[in-house]
């Protein structure tokens, strides 16, 4: 069963660029939940997705939006990037609802750095 | 909001013992607790729910005081595999699609 799988895993861009991250979970899990993050700071919830839907969005500003596709995999943009916002970008799934229903599979992440 | 870990850190000597403290602020639905080494991805270990259920992982296990909202996740006989950062995730009552991780315990086993 294939695991959780994010592209690109490594990318450098400049500040004021924007990014997308793409995230497809595993098959059949339907939750999907990203995550930032950097030393020091541990793992930033940044939303969740269940269904198409956002149901739960981390304290992080309207730069960073993500959405899930009828088939759960999952985006996450950032635009105008800033200097902080270089960090490793980690998605999970889980077969029902986010991290209530037990295990999250989480993906190597993609980092990013900001130039 | 994000549940608070101590120790920051922790280095031990192989067959000893650790223990990490994860405290929440908000009433809690479950614990989950997580490890990550290097350049890898969070690896889930085991989930304490509301109620006293938990599914544990060989060797460590956990415990979960519903009243005070904390959870300590116990290594006993660590080995040098145990080593990297310990995470523990809280989901609030109300909200069971939002977990919310605290901010890490690194785990160091020497031989």
């Amino acid at each position: 069963k294939a695991g959780v799988t994010q592209t690109p895993r490594y990318l450098i861009k400049t500040r004021g660029q924007q990014v997308t991250l793409s995230c497809s979970p595993i098959s059949g899990h339907r939750s999907v939940s990203w995550y930032q993050q950097t030393p020091g700071q541990g793992l930033q919830f940044l939303f969740e997705y269940f269904s198409e839907t956002q149901r739960n969005k981390g304290n992080f500003p309207g730069r960073f939006s993500g959405r899930q596709f009828s088939n759960s995999r999952s985006e996450m943009n950032v635009s105008t990037l800033e200097l902080g916002d270089s960090a490793l970008y980690l998605c999970a799934s889980s077969p029902l609802g986010g991290g209530a229903t037990g295990e999250l599979f989480f993906g190597e992440g993609s980092r990013l750095t900001v130039l | 909001q994000q549940p608070v870990q101590s120790p920051q850190a922790v280095i031990l000597r192989e067959g000893e013992d650790a223990v990490i403290n994860c405290s929440s602020s908000k009433a809690l639905y479950s614990v989950h607790w997580y490890r990550q080494k290097h350049g890898e991805a969070p690896v889930f270990l085991m989930i304490l729910l509301k109620g006293g259920e938990q599914k544990g992982h060989e060797k460590i296990s956990a415990s979960f005081n519903e009243k005070k909202q904390q959870s300590s996740l116990y290594l006993t006989a660590s080995q040098l595999s145990y080593s990297g950062t310990y995470f523990c995730g809280t989901v609030p009552l109300g909200n069971t699609g939002k977990l919310i991780f605290g901010q890490g315990t690194t785990l160091q086993v020497k031989p």
